[in-house]
């Protein structure tokens, strides 16, 4: 089962900031936070991951709360082609491997 | 360019038919791996390699088998006995599963549908 629990959809204005939420009350403490995104009907694309300090890279920046129990995922400029499914996703300690829930689809709009 | 190769992008076969998902990558990277998509769902692990000659299975492996002969190439067969194949197949490589993180790269997928 999936260890994040993220809003099934949203809207954001082109241009302005997206905020997308994400829950992971039972994550570890070593346990990464990833974020992909999925264009429909193509692969997913890495976003960023971390474990407890917030990141920033060219796509976007992920704030994690002190608890580690949420984090959100900021796209700070978003565009039509930001329109995609995104996934919140820990990565297992125990065996490396990816649990994906459903993702939030995000819509863009002029 | 380096990346992830899948063949064919659609593939149909008839109820009953083992059928082989190609996967081949090009950034020498350790570990492939193969999953699943269902509509509105999110990605569920078939199977897993970290290294030539050595896989392990993921969530959803039954009715699936696969080999790892070379580094590049970690091809999936979808035998007759998984009851229900139909859906979009995602390979993914990453440079190994044992590192402090573990960015997948993932291929265009293949949408299998069995008639």
């Amino acid at each position: 089962d999936a260890k994040t629990t993220q809003p099934p959809s949203m809207d954001c204005a082109e241009g302005r900031a997206a905020n997308l939420p994400c829950n992971h009350s039972t994550i570890s403490g070593n346990e990464y936070v990833y974020w992909y995104r999925q264009i429909h009907s193509q692969g997913p694309q890495y976003i960023i991951h971390g474990l407890k300090n917030n990141e920033t890279n060219e796509m976007a920046s992920l704030i994690i709360t002190e608890d580690r129990k949420s984090s959100t995922l900021i796209l700070p400029h978003a565009t039509l082609r930001d329109t995609a499914v995104y996934y919140c996703i820990v990565r297992v300690y125990s065996n490396y491997q990816l649990i994906w829930g459903a993702g939030t689809k995000l819509i863009i709009k002029p | 360019d380096g990346g992830i190769t899948q063949s064919p992008k659609y593939l149909f076969r008839k109820e009953g038919q083992n059928v082989t998902l190609s996967c081949e990558q090009n950034l020498n990277h350790d570990a492939m791996y193969w999953y699943r998509q269902d509509p509105g769902q999110g990605l569920r692990l078939i199977y897993y390699s970290q290294i030539v000659n050595d896989f392990q299975k993921g969530d959803i492996a039954e009715g699936y088998s696969v080999s790892r002969e070379k580094k590049e190439s970690f091809p999936l067969t979808v035998t007759s006995a998984q009851k229900n194949p139909t859906a979009f197949y995602l390979c993914a490589s990453s440079i190994s599963t044992g590192r402090s993180y573990n960015e997948q790269f993932f291929g265009p997928g293949t949408r299998l549908t069995v008639l």
